[in-house]
Formats: C-alpha cells, structure tokens, sequence
C-alpha cells in the first residue's frame, strides 16, 4: 500500500525546544491529520488540515497543509515532558482512494519524541 | 460518553492456538478498522469495513480473520497461520467517507505469544 514518508523517525528533546515534523507522498492529499500516541495507548487526533496552505494551531502545537496538497508539517513550541511520544502523520486521498475503498487514511511510520539524557 | 473499547488489554497466546481481539464503538460509526504496530513500522492495516456484513483485506490480512455482523463490533481473530502474532493491536473506527475528520482509536490490545 502507499506510505507517507514521515521524519525524523526520532528525536530527543529538551525541555523548552522548539520541535519540527514533517510528511511527505508522492500523492496528492485533500486532508492532513497529525495524531499523537502516548506509550500504551492508541493514537489521538490533534490537528486536521483541510485546504493547501492552511495553517491550524492547537495550543503550543501548529501544524500546515503543503501548498503542493503532498506535504504537512507540524511544530511543537516550547516543549514540555508530557509531550514524549509518538506522532503520526496522516493524509487521506481523493476519489482515487485507497485498495480500492475512497477515504481510508494513509499513515506514516510515526517520529518517537524522547526527553533527552 | 460515546468511544471505542478494545479487550483484553494484554493477551497471551500459546502457539498453534487462535485468539479473538474484541472491537466495541457506540459513536454510531459505519466504517471500522484493524490495525498492527510493532516497533519501528508504524501502523499496518490488516482488514476494514465500511459497513455491516462487509469487509476488505488490508495490506497485511494474511493469518488474520474478521466478521462485522453488527455496526457495533469488528472482533479480530489472529489465527495459528499468522507466524509472527505478537504485536500492539489498534482498532479504530470512523463515519463512512468520513475519514477526512479523523479515525477514533481504542487504547490497544498487545498480544504475546508464549
């Protein structure tokens, strides 16, 4: 199936940086969803992007769909302990859709956020 | 409140035995999805349905079984066919064509083999 390349796959942070992610497909998306998983547990919706080059905040967390409808970023401001975990990526297509079903989301590999040693 | 339930929460599973992983949504969703994560690969789709009494074959569908013969449960059965079963299990569920608002994910069931 198609993937979404996601990075870094990784990164350790320190209380009070600044962190960036992004999303990257060969495929044109019509929406971006950025979700956080905390250890144990499943994914959580955070941000929904809907139209190329719409900015959404929530919080300390701002996240953008690409000008292109192929890429989405998402920064977190002032990081804080609670933010460890991993974030994922997603984009769901247009009417050509995914195995054959128009909707499914496309999720990329995730970027484990870790607090630095 | 409306949500989605996954059970057990950990499961062990002696080889050569099939397991079933319960998938309950009140949200009144039509589509439901099955999922695998393991380290690293993030996640994998293993089957959906978009409504009753009917279901798809994701990209990792082989040693796993489904039925979805009420809007409520998607049960997963991971068979003795499936060689490498252990995994954190994710279910989710969303409106039909709806995915554009997201899918709603249960907390996981992580199973074992022993």
């Amino acid at each position: 199936g198609q993937q979404l390349n996601q990075s870094p796959q990784s990164m350790f942070i320190q209380e009070g940086e600044d962190v960036s992610m992004n999303c990257t497909s060969s495929s044109i998306f019509n929406t971006w969803l950025w979700y956080k998983q905390d250890p144990g547990e499943g994914p959580v919706l955070l941000i929904a992007l809907y139209k190329a080059g719409e900015l959404t905040s929530n919080g300390r967390l701002t996240a953008q769909f690409g000008i292109t409808r192929k890429d989405s970023f998402l920064n977190i401001s002032a990081s804080i302990p609670s933010d460890v975990g991993i974030y994922f990526c997603a984009g769901q297509l247009g009417a050509s859709g995914y195995g054959g079903s128009q909707g499914n989301l496309i999720f990329g590999k995730g970027t484990k956020l870790s607090v630095k040693p | 409140d409306g949500g989605i339930t996954q059970s057990p929460k950990y499961l062990f599973r002696k080889e050569g035995q099939n397991v079933t992983l319960s998938c309950e949504q009140n949200l009144n969703h039509d589509a439901m999805y099955w999922y695998r994560q393991d380290p690293g690969q993030g996640l994998r789709l293993i089957y959906y349905s978009q409504i009753v009494n009917d279901f798809q074959k994701g990209d990792i569908a082989e040693g796993y079984s489904v039925s979805r013969e009420k809007k409520e449960s998607f049960p997963l059965t991971v068979t003795s066919a499936q060689k490498n079963p252990t995994a954190f299990y994710l279910c989710a569920s969303s409106n039909p064509r709806g995915a554009r608002y997201g899918y709603t994910f249960g907390s996981g069931t992580r199973l074992t083999v022993v």
